[in-house]
């Protein structure tokens, strides 16, 4: 069973701080998804990174996959109350013929004001 | 619609009761995931569908759950016997072709409350 851990679980900060949410797992993936999701609607993809060593930007938002394609970061520059959320990863199985999504248990982030 | 809807957004039932989850998914996408959240948590993948095929259904939790997709299109998931423990919220997702690094876009998702 391949699986997808995300720490920390749980992280309030202040608005106007920085962080970084970690996925990490034993496994190789072929590529990793981040998404986000908050109360009461479905996740929402935020990026896919496909290539080891990939970093990629979304307006405040850092995402790294790491070299070895087990692990990948989101790091959040200047966080705004409008980034609270659940932070989820996903990665696609590799058993054979299972097309899911691996999901992480996710980062729970509040921005307060 | 433009968007996966789903349907009830909320359900509550009795411990033992059959229920229906009615998934409609963007039109023209392939692919239909069943996902199932706990609270708080990630998610816990049930059955895929390609077309009205499920290749895949290893993740349901019991034979107490099914789910069929029609025409391509609708997909109902079914939990008979309900137990406590099914209480969560379950989302459906669809994608264009079903390759694994197909967007998957989500509905709003079903609240299950078994009491």
């Amino acid at each position: 069973t391949q699986l997808l851990e995300q720490s920390p679980q749980f992280l309030s900060i202040q608005e106007g701080e920085n962080l970084t949410v970690y996925c990490n797992s034993s496994s190789v993936f072929s590529s990793l998804q981040w998404y986000r999701q908050e109360p009461g609607e479905g996740p929402v993809l935020l990026v896919t990174v496909v290539t080891g060593g990939e970093v990629k930007k979304l307006k405040r938002l850092t995402f790294q996959f790491g070299d070895a394609r087990k692990d990948s970061s989101l790091h959040i520059t200047a966080a705004q109350t409008g980034d609270t959320g659940l932070y989820l990863c996903a990665g696609p199985s590799l058993d054979t013929g299972r097309r899911a999504l691996t999901f992480g248990s996710g980062t729970r982030l509040q921005v307060q004001p | 619609g433009a968007g996966v809807s789903q349907s009830p957004s909320n359900k509550v039932t009795e411990k033992g009761k059959d229920v229906e989850l009615r998934c409609d998914p963007i039109s023209g996408h392939t692919a239909l995931y069943w996902y199932r959240q706990s609270l708080g948590q990630g998610l816990e993948f049930l059955i895929y569908f390609q077309g009205n095929s499920a290749p895949d259904k290893s993740g349901l939790p019991s034979d107490r759950f099914s789910a069929e997709r029609t025409g391509g299109s609708v997909s109902t998931l079914t939990i008979q016997r309900t137990q406590q423990e099914d209480s969560a919220v379950y989302l459906c997702a669809s994608s264009p072709h079903g390759p694994t690094t197909d967007t998957q876009y989500f509905g709003p998702g079903t609240r299950l409350t078994v009491l």
